[in-house]
């Protein structure tokens, strides 16, 4: 099994639409968890973190953890072309500062 | 504003060649790591360094050695470079404690002929 897993995609959303992205991780020890996206040819960039059980909401961008259910995802609203790029899933490994990511879901959102 | 600077942006290497990546860090942050990027893959951790002379394997650390004599500095080096190195090498740096946040260098594009 993955230490972090992601459904590869694409997805495919249309503008306006709400995508929602998701991830599973494996080590109940894990206490942070982010989501990058990465922009073709581009390195990834820090779009969310959260650190708790529930909602964290910043501007269009939603991240949601369930640490019973070793689940964290990404609502992303009002989904706009730009939008269109793999996210990435990360999660810090056994309590440390080592850093996992998951293999990236392509979300394409068209006009 | 931080930053994060590989020194080559792509470098073309020839097979058996002893190839250095550098990347330096201007935030003062105690861990760094390397990772390469493969399509369908992922970014796979290679090694990892919490401290000055301190180094961590990751994932996939076969074929790879990596020295971080100063905090600021880590480098990746591939000791016999082969075909199957050919990657995306992605270095980044996190400051430790609460701030989590991972920022990356701008890449290096290995092609091993």
């Amino acid at each position: 099994q993955k230490e972090v897993e992601q459904n590869s995609g694409p997805l495919s959303v249309p503008e306006g639409a709400i995508a929602s992205l998701n991830c599973t991780y494996s080590d109940r020890v894990s206490q942070s968890f982010f989501w990058y996206r990465q922009y073709s040819g581009k390195s990834p960039e820090l779009i969310m973190s959260i650190y708790s059980n529930g909602d964290k909401e910043d501007g269009r961008f939603t991240a949601q953890l369930n640490k019973a259910s070793q689940y964290v995802s990404l609502l992303i609203r009002d989904s706009q072309p730009s939008d269109s790029a793999t996210y990435l899933c990360a999660v810090n490994s056994g309590g440390t500062d080592k850093l996992i990511f998951g293999t990236g879901t392509r979300l394409q959102v068209f006009p | 504003d931080v930053k994060v600077t590989q020194s080559s942006r792509y470098l073309v290497k020839r097979t058996g060649e002893k190839v250095f990546l550098e990347c330096v860090q201007d935030m003062d942050h105690e861990n760094m790591f390397w990772y390469r990027q493969d399509p369908g893959l992922g970014l796979r951790l290679i090694y990892f360094s919490y401290d000055v002379k301190m180094k961590e394997k990751g994932d996939i650390p076969e074929g790879y050695s990596v020295s971080r004599e100063k905090k600021e500095r880590f480098s990746l080096i591939l000791e016999s470079a082969s075909t199957n190195q050919t990657s995306m090498y992605l270095c980044a740096s996190i400051g430790g404690g609460m701030n989590t946040e991972a920022f990356f260098g701008q890449g290096t594009r290995l092609t091993v002929v």
